[in-house]
């Protein structure tokens, strides 16, 4: 059983399309995670919900909206994309104890190709 | 804000030595630090924590130590095999375990030659 799983692994779309990419985790976990990885292999979080309440919205453009319909699935909208927003997106999950470590769980993550 | 630095050269190293990678933070010490494994075209995968009162943390033929004067953690891999070949991305919690906002490394690619 694949614990955090996302779709599509590959997606190549168009300057200007909207699309979204798919996240679930069947661990139980509270908290889910978007994070960015650029060619430089630089891994920046973007978002986070805890049992679907958004609590980390770091500095990304508006055209990203994250949404969580439970606490298994996070999901991650994208809207007008651009050239930029090429790159590896991984989907995580934890479970957070305040003040306690929390190991993140990665998904395979999603090749986005913008042309 | 934080910063990690981690050696963004690759580490090439025979099979049977020691890798030891490091990673350097800037700012405040973190409550806990963490190392994860990446392989090509797969997310990343925990290995070990360290917590900032510990110096030093094992788990089979891996070793990590967290010296907070000097602001830095090594990764060691003793008795390395060439199924060790891959980037390891070092991690800290800006929240302190509260929201689980880990701030990474750019990662050191290991290479290891049989």
């Amino acid at each position: 059983d694949t614990a955090v799983s996302q779709t599509p692994k590959y997606l190549v779309t168009q300057m200007g399309n909207d699309k979204s990419i798919k996240c679930e985790q069947n661990l139980g976990h509270d908290t889910m995670y978007w994070y960015k990885q650029d060619s430089k292999k630089f891994l920046k979080i973007m978002f986070s919900y805890n049992n679907k309440e958004l609590i980390i919205n770091e500095t990304v453009p508006n055209r990203f909206s994250p949404k969580s319909p439970d606490k298994a699935h996070l999901n991650l909208h994208i809207n007008s994309l651009e050239l930029g927003d090429s790159a590896v997106y991984f989907c995580a999950s934890s479970q957070v104890l305040a003040g306690s470590h929390n190991e993140q769980f990665f998904g395979p993550g999603t090749r986005l190709t913008v042309l | 804000s934080q910063k990690i630095e981690q050696n963004s050269e690759a580490l090439n190293i025979q099979e049977g030595k020691t890798a030891t990678l490091t990673c350097n933070y800037t700012n405040y010490s973190p409550a806990y630090l963490q190392w994860y494994r990446q392989d090509p075209g797969r997310g990343p995968v925990f290995l070990l924590l360290i917590r900032e009162n510990e110096k030093e943390k094992r788990k089979e033929r891996l070793k990590v130590t967290f010296d907070t004067t000097l602001k830095q953690s090594l990764f060691h891999i003793t008795a390395s095999q060439p199924a060790d070949s891959a980037t390891y991305l070092c991690a800290l919690d800006e929240s302190s375990g509260n929201t689980g906002k880990l701030i990474f490394g750019q990662g050191t690619t290991l290479q290891v030659k049989p």
